[in-house]
């Protein structure tokens, strides 16, 4: 079935370590997601790429990094600069706005997330 | 900068009754808004989304609207289930800005 695979779905880490967090789909879209969801928070957008080996800092991209090296594969590195790291992570994709004409909605998939606890 | 709104933060209903979940946000030029469901611990379910060329879109039990104008939206739920609790949230995409604003959410609880 096509979707989009997160994991670990948890992790655990120790301050001053780095983790990467994997996000894989196979739903040939063009554009993939990072978002970070805190209690009583509404979605924020780390980084996001439209196309491979390209990507642009979202609204909080300190102390993350990624790479895009292929279209299924976006990982995020949480990095030992994040200062408040401990949240649940959320990949999603979509088609690329206006790649197809009318029949791109824009519509987002979400993977399962990765709740990342810093020890 | 848009601002997505939901409010009541949490809401409880009887089993069976129909309810309205809102969503506002300030900056009217959209180019799509989309409603989302989210369990415990999961990630988000796409439940439905409007183009900013559409005035509603149903799924089901599931009907939302929306007011570019008023900069409102709302999700209809009918007969409600149990199974229907969950947090939903909006989220809004901007005309020339391929990026969701979400809003921080409505946590539903249907009693038995």
């Amino acid at each position: 079935d096509g979707g989009i695979t997160q994991s670990p779905k948890y992790l655990f880490r120790k301050e001053g370590q780095n983790v990467t967090l994997s996000c894989e789909q196979n739903l040939n879209h063009d554009a993939m997601y990072w978002y970070r969801q805190d209690p009583g928070q509404g979605l924020r957008l780390i980084y996001y790429s439209q196309i491979v080996n390209d990507f642009q800092k979202g609204d909080i991209a300190e102390g993350y990094s990624v790479s895009r090296e292929k279209k299924e594969s976006f990982p995020l590195t949480v990095t030992s600069a994040q200062k408040n790291p401990t949240a649940f992570y959320l990949c999603a994709s979509s088609i690329l706005i206006g790649r197809w004409g009318q029949k791109n909605t824009g519509e987002l998939f979400f993977g399962e997330g990765s709740r990342l606890t810093v020890l | 900068k848009q601002e997505v709104t939901q409010i009541p933060a949490a809401l409880s209903v009887p089993e069976g009754e129909n309810l309205v979940l809102n969503c506002s946000f300030t900056d009217s030029a959209i180019y799509n808004l989309q409603w989302f469901r989210q369990d415990p611990g999961k990630g988000l379910t796409s439940l439905l989304l409007i183009q900013s060329s559409q005035r509603e879109q149903t799924s089901g039990r599931l009907n939302a609207s929306l007011d570019k104008s008023s900069g409102r939206s709302t999700l209809y739920i009918a007969a409600s289930q149990p199974g229907d609790s969950a947090t939903y949230l909006c989220a809004v995409m901007d005309f020339g800005n391929e990026k969701l604003t979400f809003g921080t959410g409505t946590r539903l609880t249907i009693i038995p």
